[in-house]
């Protein structure tokens, strides 16, 4: 089963707008929320991350917001840069590590 | 701090051989994680190390093995490669404290071609 759901396999925006990525999850064990962004045959790498005792994490223009009664988490880029275009990947994990990912979404920042 | 190196960075075998890779993590990380990444199943846990122990294990095959040294270093092994197991294989590191919910921090990763 799909415990991590990134729905929307592709997203794109204009430069200078804010950019909405959506996650889902089904596993209420999950109680550490990561987003990182990957291009191709390289490492994913960290941006920002929430634990599940907040709600919303901010760093600079990376917003995070969490809702555990839906299930959801949202990343917003505000405002979204050309070099912002990657795929990307939410992660969650229960006290361990071990990442469950979603599928990801391919940001597309056009000019 | 340096990140999280792996090598080789490109491997090529054919079925049947088997694979070794290594990874050395963030200095002072002694949590060292493994992930495959393919188009089919994306990106999936494999195991981690702590301590030189295996601490977590991922839903794979029995072929699929790993190790970690005493500096913390780890090399994942894959035995009788099958045509499935090409992926790029993704290495990565945190601190490991107990009870805490950790960021995990990634290397470059191994892309391997069986064929």
């Amino acid at each position: 089963d799909q415990q991590v759901k990134q729905n929307s396999p592709s997203l794109s925006v204009q430069e200078g707008r804010i950019s909405i990525l959506n996650c889902d999850y089904t596993n209420s064990m999950f109680d550490y929320f990561l987003w990182y962004k990957k291009y191709p045959a390289e490492g994913p790498t960290f941006l920002i991350s929430i634990s599940s005792i907040k709600d919303k994490n901010e760093d600079g223009r990376f917003t995070v917001f969490l809702n555990k009664s839906a299930k959801h988490l949202s990343l917003h880029i505000v405002p979204s840069q050309p070099g912002d275009s990657a795929v990307y990947f939410c992660a969650a994990s229960p006290l361990v590590r071990r990442l469950t990912f979603g599928e990801g979404t391919q940001l597309t920042v056009n000019p | 701090k340096a990140g999280v190196t792996q090598t080789p960075r490109y491997l090529i075998k054919t079925r049947g051989q088997q694979v070794t890779l290594s990874c050395s993590p963030i200095s002072g990380h002694r949590s060292v994680s493994w992930y495959q990444q393919t188009p089919g199943q994306g990106l999936q846990f494999l195991f981690e190390y702590f301590s030189e122990t295996q601490r977590n294990k991922g839903n794979f095959p029995g072929r699929f093995s790993g190790r970690q040294f005493s500096n913390s270093r780890s090399e994942m092994n894959v035995s009788t490669l099958e045509l499935g197991d090409s992926a790029l294989y993704l290495c990565a590191s945190s601190p490991g404290l107990a009870g805490v919910s950790e960021t995990q921090y990634f290397g470059p990763g191994t892309r391997l071609l069986v064929l």
